[in-house]
């Protein structure tokens, strides 16, 4: 069984459309996140929910909205895409607290046209 | 801001060799993990190591900790070529947010 599992693995679309990816764990973590790899695989963090609730908005732009429906999801919902937003996105969740591993899953590879 | 910094960037060796690579950063950190990724995948856990502790060994790796250096080291022995991957540590000095360094990518020869 998949532990995180996202979907799509690949998204090529153009500039200035709207696009989701979704993020699903089965690990019964109540802490997500979200991280964009960029072309050089330096990895950044995005957001981190618990519970549902968004704790951590690295400024991103207010283009990237990530939604929650329940502990178990994660959808990152980005408008009007740029160039700039071509990069692969990591979904990831964790145990709550310190110190607790990360379990990512496959990445998606958005492109931006 | 990027907290962790690893050299080399990238080392290539011979099977059987051993490989170290080296993540600095920049603030206190509660504990200091060391994560895989291969080509093309996600990032996998390898081990975690917590502020107090010195040293870890799992199977082949030993990482260890000098917090007042604010530096970490992973030592892979007895390399394989299925050991090929970029490796990465991530600090974190509060709960819900990791810092991810610029990687090493390892490529062991055959």
């Amino acid at each position: 069984d998949t532990a995180v599992s996202q979907t799509p693995k690949y998204l090529v679309t153009q500039m200035g459309n709207d696009k989701s990816i979704k993020c699903e764990q089965n690990l019964g973590h109540d802490t997500m996140y979200w991280y964009k790899q960029d072309s050089k695989k330096f990895l950044k963090i995005m957001f981190s929910y618990n519970n549902k609730e968004l704790i951590i908005n690295e400024t991103v732009p207010n283009r990237f909205s990530p939604k929650s429906p329940d502990k178990a999801h994660l959808n990152l919902h980005i408008n009007s895409l740029e160039l700039g937003d071509s990069a692969v996105y990591f979904c990831a969740s964790s145990g709550t607290g310190n110190a607790y591993e990360q379990y990512f899953g496959p990445g998606t590879r958005l492109t931006v046209t | 801001s990027q907290q962790g910094e690893e050299d080399p960037q990238a080392l290539s060796i011979q099977e059987g060799e051993n490989a170290t690579m080296n993540c600095s950063y920049k603030t206190s950190i509660n504990n200091l993990q060391w994560y895989r990724q291969n080509s093309g995948r996600g990032l996998v856990h390898l081990i975690l190591i917590r502020s107090n502790e010195r040293e870890k060994h799992s199977g082949r790796l030993r990482v260890t900790l000098d917090t007042s250096k604010k530096s970490s080291s992973l030592l892979i022995t007895a390399s394989r070529a299925a050991d090929t991957a970029s490796y990465f540590c991530a600090t974190s000095s509060g709960t819900y947010k990791y810092i991810f360094g610029t990687g090493t990518r390892l490529k062991v020869l055959a």
